[in-house]
Parts: structure tokens; C-alpha cells; sequence
């Protein structure tokens, strides 16, 4: 079945420690995206990717990095500098830019502890 | 103003009952209107798109208004499955980054 996947479901970081969320597609799409969702709040942009080797910062893109090496891949690495990293994060894919509609991955639960 | 605005509820409804929400959006040469539905503690997933002229699935009818900036999302003979999270999703246009997320609008279906 084509989806989007992301791994681990769950995670829990130590402060001061960089982690890793892991996002991957088979819908061969060329756009990518991640989001962070707080409590009560609607989804905040964090970076974008429209194609491999290129990517962008969205909102609130301070404390992240991202890389795009493959079309299928879009890690999303939250780095110490990330004042408030606890929240629940969406990766997101697209056939393309331009208004297309976005399918989500399930979604990675961060806690920092 | 806020770019995509909505009422979060709770809407309280009776099962069989119908009900509609609205959402604002600022930016007038938005270009594409979707509804998405998010369960607790799940991902948003696509309900529908929402096209100029409205469109309509089983009990789902969505509708634009340009000159108001605003869409709207009818569900008719709701069921408890119904209740949900429904989100209102636009692309500004322009070469924006991307879909801008309105916080939902919660809706309760009750027996």
C-alpha cells in the first residue's frame, strides 16, 4: 500500500540532545513537508521540501535541520537549540506545489523529559 | 487577522441532526480549499476538497464564497463517527510554502 510513514510513534529526548524522526514515502511524490502541532493549536510550518537536494524553512524553522537526499525521504532532526521541542510533528507530502492536497504520515509524539 | 479563521466549538450536536461551520480565510487570491478531519491524538487526513462551484460527498457538502472569504462544511444526517476535529485548509497562492492550517472546529455527536 503507498503511504507515508513515520517512525518511532513515540519518542522521548533528554535535554541538551539532538533526535532524529524519521519520515518516508512510496506515493512517489515530489513536495514534502513537516509540521508541528501543539495542544489545542493548529499546525505550524517547520520546513518544505520541494524537491530532492532543496528544501525550505516555513515558521518556525529555528531549532530544526532537515535534509532531502532522496525523493522517498524527508528526516526531520530536532536539535538542542529547540527551546520548546515537546509537541507532536506531521510529516506531509504532495503530488507538488501549488495548492495540491497533502497526506499525512501518523505522526511522531516527542517528549522532552 | 488571523489567515484562516474558525470557530473551535465544541458543537455540541444530536445524532441525525445536521451541521454547518464556516471558516474565514484573509488572503483574497487564495487558490485552492480543502477540509481536513482529525481524530484525537491522530493525523489530519483529507475529508474533501472544496471547488468554486461546491461539491457534494454522501453527506458532506462543501461550499466557496469567494466574495466572502469563506468556506463552509455541511454534514447532514450526522453520525457519532462524526465526531472529530475538522480543519480548514488553504494554499494562499503566490508561491506560498505551502497549506496554511486553520485550529479546528471541534464537533461532538451526541446519542
Amino acid at each position: 500500500d503507498g503511504g507515508i510513514t513515520q517512525s518511532p510513534k513515540y519518542l522521548f529526548r533528554k535535554e541538551g540532545q539532538n533526535v532524529t524522526l524519521s519520515c518516508e514515502q512510496n506515493l512517489n511524490h515530489d513536495a514534502m513537508y513537516w509540521y508541528r502541532q501543539d495542544p489545542g493549536q493548529g499546525l505550524r510550518l517547520i520546513y518544505y521540501s520541494q524537491i530532492v537536494n532543496d528544501f525550505q524553512k516555513g515558521d518556525i524553522a529555528e531549532g530544526y535541520s532537515v535534509s532531502r537526499e532522496k525523493k522517498e525521504s524527508f528526516p526531520l532532526t530536532v536539535t538542542s537549540a529547540q527551546k520548546n521541542p515537546t509537541a507532536f510533528y506531521l510529516c506531509a507530502s504532495s503530488r507538488g506545489p501549488g495548492g495540491r492536497e497533502a497526506f499525512f504520515g501518523q505522526g511522531t509524539r516527542l517528549t522532552v523529559v | 487577522r488571523k489567515e484562516v479563521e474558525q470557530d473551535p466549538g465544541p458543537f455540541n450536536v444530536p445524532e441525525g441532526a445536521t451541521v454547518a461551520f464556516n471558516c474565514t480565510y484573509s488572503n483574497s487570491a487564495s487558490q485552492s480549499f480543502f477540509w481536513y478531519r482529525q481524530d484525537c491524538r491522530k493525523e489530519p487526513k483529507l475529508l474533501m476538497s472544496v471547488y468554486s462551484s461546491g461539491n457534494e460527498d454522501g453527506r458532506f457538502t462543501a461550499q466557496l464564497n469567494r466574495a466572502s472569504q469563506y468556506i463552509s462544511l455541511l454534514i447532514r444526517d450526522s453520525k457519532l463517527s462524526d465526531s472529530a476535529t475538522y480543519l480548514c485548509v488553504v494554499y494562499p497562492g503566490g508561491g506560498a510554502d505551502g497549506l496554511t492550517f486553520g485550529k479546528g472546529t471541534h464537533l461532538i455527536i451526541q446519542p
